[in-house]
């Protein structure tokens, strides 16, 4: 079952902050966060875990909410180089291959 | 090796032939994961290597999917018979643990894009 991402898409300009969400109907193991630029391959940002604390890479962090089966990523004064689609990937068993959702289109403007 | 390398990166196949595709995991990777990306889509998995041994193929769509990896290292994801819906961006990643271990970094390649004429 496919995850929900929120917004679909977002605009911003540099230095403006952007959070994107990503929910899921059935209880979450784990998320994973992946950035796609165009025509590129996923890159690894980080990998959140059921009871895990917030995590952080640089002005990129995230954080797990188990109640609400959401996971939400924080980016904070945005640059030109986090342009691109932000997937998670959601795993709902210990050890089950993860559903990615259908990302977040994220625009930063000079 | 620098990362994990597929080809060719494009693919124009004629409706009805067969292709194949191939992925160069990170050396000394043990998983490798298949999943196809359809244009403004996220990535869907189609299958799972543990070292040679196929462990997961659920996400394979059809019997004209196929998928190797028979030393464990470099893998092979054939389409027979191709039909115009396999049109989409081919997906490789490995990663170092084996699947029930804590979770994992996934390392995706670049993807092969197979266009169906």
């Amino acid at each position: 079952q496919q995850p929900v991402q929120s917004p679909q898409a977002v605009i911003l300009r540099e230095g403006e902050d952007a959070v994107i969400n990503c929910s899921s109907s059935k209880a979450l193991y784990s998320v994973h966060w992946y950035r796609q630029k165009h025509g590129e391959a996923p890159v690894f940002l980080m990998i959140l875990l059921k009871g895990g604390e917030q995590k952080g890479h640089e002005k990129i962090s995230a954080s797990f909410n188990e109640k609400k089966q959401q996971s939400s990523l924080y980016l904070t004064a945005s640059q030109l180089s986090y342009s691109g689609t932000y997937f998670c990937g959601t795993e709902y068993h210990y050890g089950q291959n993860f559903v990615f959702g259908p990302g977040t289109r994220l625009s930063v403007l000079p | 090796g620098a990362g994990v390398s597929q080809s060719p990166r494009y693919k124009v196949a004629k409706r009805g032939q067969d292709v194949a595709l191939r992925c160069d995991p990170i050396s000394g990777h043990v998983s490798l994961f298949w999943y196809q990306q359809a244009l403004g889509q996220g990535p869907e998995f189609l299958t799972y290597f543990q070292n040679e041994a196929q462990l997961d193929k659920s996400g394979l769509p059809s019997d004209r999917f196929f998928a190797e990896r028979p030393e464990g290292s470099v893998s092979t994801l054939k389409i027979q018979r191709t039909q115009q819906e396999d049109s989409a961006v081919y997906l490789c990643a490995s990663s170092t643990e084996r699947q029930g271990a804590p979770p994992y970094e996934q390392y995706f390649g670049p993807g092969t894009r197979l266009t169906v004429t």
